[in-house]
């Protein structure tokens, strides 16, 4: 979806290195998230945001922290990346505010496919 | 923990085939359930949803899914596939209209032109 854009599309980094992956909405929604999509193990989420002042651990959110800039803005950091953070990391927007038929659905950014050696 | 059940890591059909897909869900109480599918190096896009009424839905692309709350079921059918539906299909489960969404593992799907 256009309106869920990050940057970068692809990075391939070293261990030890600190990343920074970007995520911007125009959709105007409240919620934001990040998840990992591992083969074999689907998506998995990391860290979910419900507006700017409230951050939320998912599922995996060890070696990973996030920062939510701005209601349009939210990112994802590995301080120290080591190899078996290699994955595709998408992001995603929902809103409860929304009228009935699309409220709590997630739309999806084009992820970015991050590689540690 | 609530979780979520894809049976099938991948199917391969020929075209016309019929197909049905497998989702299964542990949690007891309301649940929002959804189908995404990913085609080929994109980002995953909404098939249908269910979140009350009619327990058959119909989404995009010819495809249905029958939710059957005593089966704790939410299986994905289309009655003729095409080459153009291989892709990876994700079935995600939400506890309630709060909660954060539980992904399946997927299913690959690759039909046989």
């Amino acid at each position: 979806d256009a309106d869920v854009t990050q940057t970068p599309r692809n990075r391939i980094t070293k261990t030890g290195k600190r990343i920074m992956l970007e995520c911007s909405q125009t959709k105007g929604h409240d919620r934001m998230y990040w998840y990992r999509q591992d083969p074999g193990l689907g998506l998995r989420l990391i860290y979910y945001s419900f507006d700017v002042k409230d951050i939320n651990k998912g599922e995996i959110s060890d070696g990973y922290s996030v920062s939510r800039q701005a209601q349009a803005k939210f990112s994802l950091s590995l301080e120290s990346a080591i190899p078996n953070q290699t994955a595709l990391y998408f992001c995603a927007t929902s809103d409860l505010r929304s009228r009935a038929a699309v409220r709590n659905e997630q739309f999806f950014g084009p992820g970015t496919r991050l590689t540690v050696l | 923990a609530q979780s979520v059940s894809q049976h099938n890591h991948h199917v391969i059909l020929s075209e016309a085939a019929s197909l049905e897909l497998g989702c299964n869900y542990s949690y007891g109480g309301t649940v929002n359930l959804f189908w995404y599918v990913q085609y080929p190096g994109q980002h995953l896009q909404l098939l249908l949803k269910y979140f009350s009424g009619d327990p058959l839905v119909k989404g995009i692309k010819g495809f249905e899914a029958e939710f059957i709350k005593s089966k704790f079921s939410f299986n994905l059918r289309k009655p003729s596939v095409q080459w153009s539906d291989t892709a990876e299909y994700f079935c995600a489960v939400r506890k309630g209209s709060q909660g954060n969404l539980i992904f399946g593992k997927g299913t690959k799907l690759s039909v046989k032109p």
